[in-house]
Formats: C-alpha cells, sequence, structure tokens
C-alpha cells in the first residue's frame, strides 16, 4: 500500500508569490488533515476533510489559504499571497477509519516552504 | 482546552544508555487518546503508539516502552538500549473530545541525539 505522498517536498519562493502543495493520501482514506509545523514548534492542526468536504477548518491561519479535495481524492492548499510566517513544514495525513477520533493518522514526509 | 507539554526540547545520550521522554496533558474530555509519533531525518511521522484513556497498562515493544499515568495526566516513553537510529524528532499528541474528529493536539517534540 503506498503511502501518503506529498509534493513538492521543498518550495522556496518570495514574499507575495503563491504556492501550492499537494497531498495525495492512502487510496480509500476518506479523512485527510493538514498540519503545519514553523520554526521547530509544535505541529498545528489547520483542517480536516471528510471526503471532499471540509469537516472542521478552524486552524486555517487566515483567508491566504484555500484548501481543496475536489472528488475526495488528492488535496491541494494555496497560500497567496505568502507571507514571511508562513514559513515551515507542512504535513498532510489520512486515516480510513468511520470512528475518526480513534484514527491512527498516516503522515506524509511533508512539504517545506520557504518564503524570503 | 487540550495541551500537550514536552518540556524537553533536546536530548542527547551515548548510545546504549536509557532515555525517557516526558509527555504531560491537559484535557477535560474522559474519553481521549494520546500517541507518539517519531520523526526520523527522511521527514515523514511514524506512527509508534495509541492509548486510550481507558487502558493505563503500561505497554512494552522491544526497546520501546510507554507509561500512561492519569493520576498525573502524564504519558511517558522511554528507549532501552539506546541506538544511533533511534535519533530523530519525538512528538507525543492527543484527541478527544464528545465529537472527535481525530483532530491531534501535538507537543514541541523532543529532539532525540544518540551518539555513538
Amino acid at each position: 500500500e503506498a503511502g501518503v505522498t506529498q509534493f513538492p517536498s521543498h518550495s522556496v519562493i518570495e514574499k507575495g508569490q503563491t504556492v501550492t502543495l499537494r497531498c495525495d493520501p492512502i487510496s480509500g482514506h476518506d479523512n485527510l488533515y493538514w498540519y503545519r509545523r514553523v520554526m521547530g514548534k509544535e505541529i498545528k492542526f489547520l483542517l480536516h476533510f471528510v471526503k471532499e468536504s471540509k469537516q472542521d477548518e478552524s486552524g486555517m491561519p487566515n483567508n491566504r489559504f484555500l484548501a481543496e479535495r475536489t472528488g475526495g481524492t488528492y488535496s491541494t492548499l494555496k497560500v497567496q499571497p505568502a507571507e514571511l510566517e508562513d514559513s515551515g513544514v507542512y504535513f498532510c495525513a489520512s486515516s480510513h477509519r468511520q470512528v475518526p477520533g480513534a484514527n491512527v493518522l498516516t503522515f506524509g514526509a511533508g512539504s517545506r516552504l520557504t518564503v524570503l | 482546552a487540550q495541551k500537550v507539554t514536552q518540556a524537553q526540547t533536546e536530548i542527547s545520550v551515548v548510545e546504549k544508555e536509557d532515555v525517557t521522554l516526558d509527555c504531560v496533558y491537559e484535557t477535560r474530555d474522559t474519553t481521549y487518546y494520546l500517541f507518539w509519533y517519531k520523526q526520523p531525518p527522511s521527514g515523514e511521522l511514524v506512527f509508534l503508539i495509541r492509548r486510550n484513556s481507558f487502558d493505563e497498562q503500561n505497554e512494552i515493544s522491544g526497546r520501546y516502552s510507554w507509561n500512561f499515568q492519569k493520576s498525573t495526566s502524564s504519558f511517558n516513553f522511554t528507549i532501552t538500549a539506546s541506538q544511533v537510529v533511534d535519533s530523530a524528532v519525538y512528538f507525543c499528541a492527543l484527541s478527544g473530545g464528545s465529537s472527535n474528529t481525530g483532530k491531534l493536539i501535538f507537543g514541541q517534540g523532543t529532539t532525540l541525539q544518540v551518539k555513538p
């Protein structure tokens, strides 16, 4: 079984530019989560999809961040326009259990974003 | 509010030493889950263990053991006879609540360096 795949692994952009991160979850996993770790701090929740629907987006920092999961398969996270404080590692995770609270999330290797 | 604290930012040991990584959590939920994840240099978060709040039995898996104590709200992780391959960042995490969606609350992580 293929794991959670994230692309790109590392992106370096200028402040004000746009970046789109992609996550391919494990096939059949309805739950998809985005997290972010900034500068060695804790990994923070951004949002949760169940299939194509946003279940919880309480962690999204502001309206410069847009997440989509069309068709309930892969997901994209767009940052537009990027700011310096957006630098960090963005993790995607997925799970399939119908009782998500008991889930073990499978994480990808993360996409490192550097905003100059 | 839920919170996870990993007070040890960095730990350095010499190979074959035992090492304990501390994790203290806060929650008002009666049903919750605790997790440990390992992040090796390759970047992905690797699941190590999940514990539910009703199971206080300690667990041992090879050189790894976990001590869950509800009385002190702690879920500590011990590596016995550490090896260089154990060098990684270790994260403790919590999920819970009546509407548990699987969202994880992470601690800040402990960087473990095992020197040969």
